[in-house]
């Protein structure tokens, strides 16, 4: 298995440009996780998914980010316009189904996309 | 609001010396604590950990987990240059979503 894979791997773009950062999960995996690094605020949950569907997108900074999972085995985190402020590293994460007794979703991270907005 | 709240930030040690990273949580319907380790790319899974008491152990690296005081920590024993990396707890709440902790940066010097 390729295990979680993201693209672009580093992205530098000018301010009020659209950035689009892709994500495909690992096969069998029914939840992702949209998260977002920084030194200042260390990795904080933007949206995750289930089965498809958005669960919880408390964490997404403002209406300039949006996410999108079209299918099963892929997913997309769009902000559009973007701000030297949301320089980051992006990481996608997902995990397999967790059944009731169990603890939690054990995430495997892809290798991040590095945002830099100039 | 669920809360990981991890120390110290940063840890400067050397190669033998032994190290213990501490981790508290204050989460909602907690299930389980998780602890990752970061080097240059993602953050690869080391344990998870949901009951008291009892010490899951991997090589020289163990962590044990206390639900009535809330918190948990990891020991990395002998350590390594290859150890340096930013050590990240996370916990489980009641919706099996992840709250992570800022991180603790170690890094072993030779």
């Amino acid at each position: 298995d390729a295990g979680v894979i993201q693209s672009p791997r580093h992205e530098v773009t000018e301010m009020g440009q659209e950035v689009t950062l892709r994500c495909k999960l690992i096969s069998g995996h029914n939840s992702l996780f949209w998260y977002r690094q920084t030194m200042m605020r260390g990795l904080e949950l933007l949206i995750y998914f289930n089965n498809n569907v958005p669960i919880d997108d408390s964490g997404m900074p403002e209406d300039r980010f949006s996410a999108k999972m079209p299918n099963a085995s892929f997913s997309t985190l769009k902000i559009q316009p973007s701000e030297p402020r949301d320089s980051a590293v992006y990481f996608c994460a997902s995990s397999s189904p967790a059944g009731e007794g169990s603890g939690a979703n054990v995430l495997t991270f892809g290798a991040g996309s590095r945002l830099t907005v100039l | 609001e669920d809360k990981v709240v991890q120390s110290p930030l940063s840890l400067v040690v050397h190669e033998g010396d032994t190290v213990t990273l501490n981790c508290s949580y204050e989460v909602t319907n907690f299930r389980s604590l998780l602890w990752y380790k970061q080097e240059k790319k993602a953050p690869t899974f080391l344990f998870m950990l949901t009951s008291s008491g009892i010490e899951k152990k991997s090589g020289r690296l163990s962590s044990i987990l206390d639900k009535k005081e809330l918190f948990s920590i990891l020991n990395i024993t002998a350590t390594q240059t290859g150890d340096s990396a930013i050590y990240l707890c996370a916990a489980s709440g009641s919706a099996r979503q992840l709250t992570f902790g800022s991180g603790t940066q170690l890094t072993v010097l030779p």
